[in-house]
């Protein structure tokens, strides 16, 4: 697949573990956030979002917590399996609003 | 149900030539977008349309045009390539506009596109 994971924060955890990817977003106005989920020759997968009237929500085996005074977002996966390896972006959005912007990713790299 | 279709999936130009890629969604989605992708820059957004009829540009527009053909297909053109444009595109498509709907993006599966 193509080098999308060059240069980019990389988080190595081992099975089993709980992993924690964080977000540090741009826009006090946004109130729409979503993670996404990129692994490797693929396009991006919707995860799970949250809005901002949420500080969590939890979806199956993943939490995302939203901390808008430090405009801080993170993304919990429980019991990280192999299969969760992949490039994690978050995205935020002003609900009214066409577009997205995305954060950088991070690369979370999960040995057996 | 495909979702949002990209063609091609593999591309290599050599330097002034033309292409276009294309995308198409059946979600019946109000909004579609076009980024391109390069290693450790994130998603950047070419062009979008927010709705059938109108396109806007995004953050790196230049060298780029767009044609929201219906509300099914947004094309992506490159008039003349340049190898600064080596890189993974990838269109999305969202509900967004429509009351009630999130603003959640759909991808497709990316064009590879190599210029030379």
């Amino acid at each position: 697949g193509e080098s999308v994971g060059l240069h980019l924060p990389t988080l190595s955890v081992q099975e089993g573990d709980n992993s924690i990817i964080n977000c540090a977003y741009s826009n006090s106005a946004s109130d729409y956030f979503i993670w996404y989920k990129q692994e490797s020759g693929k396009g991006p997968q919707f995860i799970i979002d949250i809005r901002s009237n949420m500080d969590k929500r939890q979806g199956q085996r993943v939490t995302v917590l939203l901390n808008k005074t430090v405009k801080h977002l993170s993304l919990q996966i429980a019991a990280t399996q192999p299969g969760d390896s992949a490039v994690y972006f978050c995205a935020e959005n002003i609900l009214g609003y066409s577009t997205l912007t995305f954060g950088k990713g991070t690369m979370l790299l999960v040995s057996p | 149900n495909a979702g949002v279709t990209q063609t091609p999936k593999f591309q290599v130009l050599k330097t002034g030539q033309s292409m276009t890629l294309q995308c198409a969604q059946d979600m019946n989605h109000n909004s579609m977008y076009w980024y391109r992708q390069d290693p450790g820059m994130g998603l950047r957004l070419i062009y979008y349309s927010a709705s059938e009829g109108t396109t806007d540009k995004g953050e790196v527009p230049n060298g780029y045009n767009v044609s929201r053909l219906n509300k099914r297909e947004f094309s992506l053109r490159l008039e003349s390539a340049a190898p600064s444009q080596t890189s993974v595109y990838f269109c999305a498509s969202s509900a967004s506009g429509t009351s009630g709907s999130r603003n959640e993006q759909f991808f497709g599966p990316g064009t590879r596109l190599t210029v030379l």
